[in-house]
């Protein structure tokens, strides 16, 4: 069975500051996704990494995978107070379409 | 494109009520899941269909959930008889096959 994990569940920072979000997971892969929610809103897409060493970057976020490890990670560059959201990163199962989600970072910049 | 459509975006009813949720996917996708959110249990998949046939409905909690796809383009999922366990948001996603899934506005489900 797939797991997903994810660290840390709260982040609060400062704006300005840089911090990384991790996603490991379990068992092999072959995508993983990440996902923003805002309080009592939706999941709204960021990123699909569909290979080791893939780098996506938008904004002020940056997303990357190192399938040999099983880690993506989430990087926060100069944070603004926009940001402020739960975070999930998503695990693809090996051969159908069934995505495990992480537990979520809650994340909270501070002014 | 109006992406994924879910209604209600809140239901409250009674314990022992049937509720019905819906959800129309984007026109061109052929992949629909049905996912639960809670602050215990986090995001679980329900079930997802494919070309509106059921694939894995493993996650489905019990025989009080059905769900089904009577055409390409729509989805219910019934809880008959609702609990008050059953209260979370009920989310609807879509995708073009093996590739992000677009989330609808979710439903709001509080059975009392």
């Amino acid at each position: 069975e797939l797991k997903v994990e994810q660290n840390p569940l709260f982040l609060s920072m400062q704006e300005g500051k840089n911090y990384t979000i991790y996603c490991n997971y379990s068992t092999t892969s072959d995508r993983l996704y990440w996902y923003r929610q805002d309080p009592g809103k939706s999941l709204e897409s960021l990123f699909v990494l569909l290979s080791n060493g893939a780098v996506k970057q938008e904004g002020r976020l940056m997303a990357s995978l190192d399938t040999k490890a099983r880690l993506s990670t989430l990087h926060i560059t100069a944070a603004v107070h926009d940001l402020s959201a739960t975070y999930f990163c998503a695990v693809g199962d090996f051969g159908n379409e069934k995505l495990t989600f992480g537990t979520g970072t809650r994340l909270t910049i501070i002014p | 494109d109006a992406g994924v459509i879910q209604s209600p975006r809140h239901e409250v009813t009674e314990m022992g009520q049937e509720v019905t949720l819906r959800c129309k996917l984007i026109s061109g996708h052929n992949s629909l899941f049905w996912y639960r959110q809670t602050m215990m249990r986090g995001l679980e998949l329900l079930i997802y269909f494919n070309n509106n046939v059921p694939i894995d409905d493993s996650g489905m909690p019990e025989d009080r959930f059905s769900a089904k796809m009577p055409n390409a383009s729509f989805s219910t999922l019934k809880i008959q008889p609702s609990e008050p366990r059953d209260s979370a948001v009920y989310f609807c996603a879509s995708s073009p096959g093996q590739r992000m899934q677009y989330f609808g506005p979710g439903t709001r489900l509080t059975v009392t």
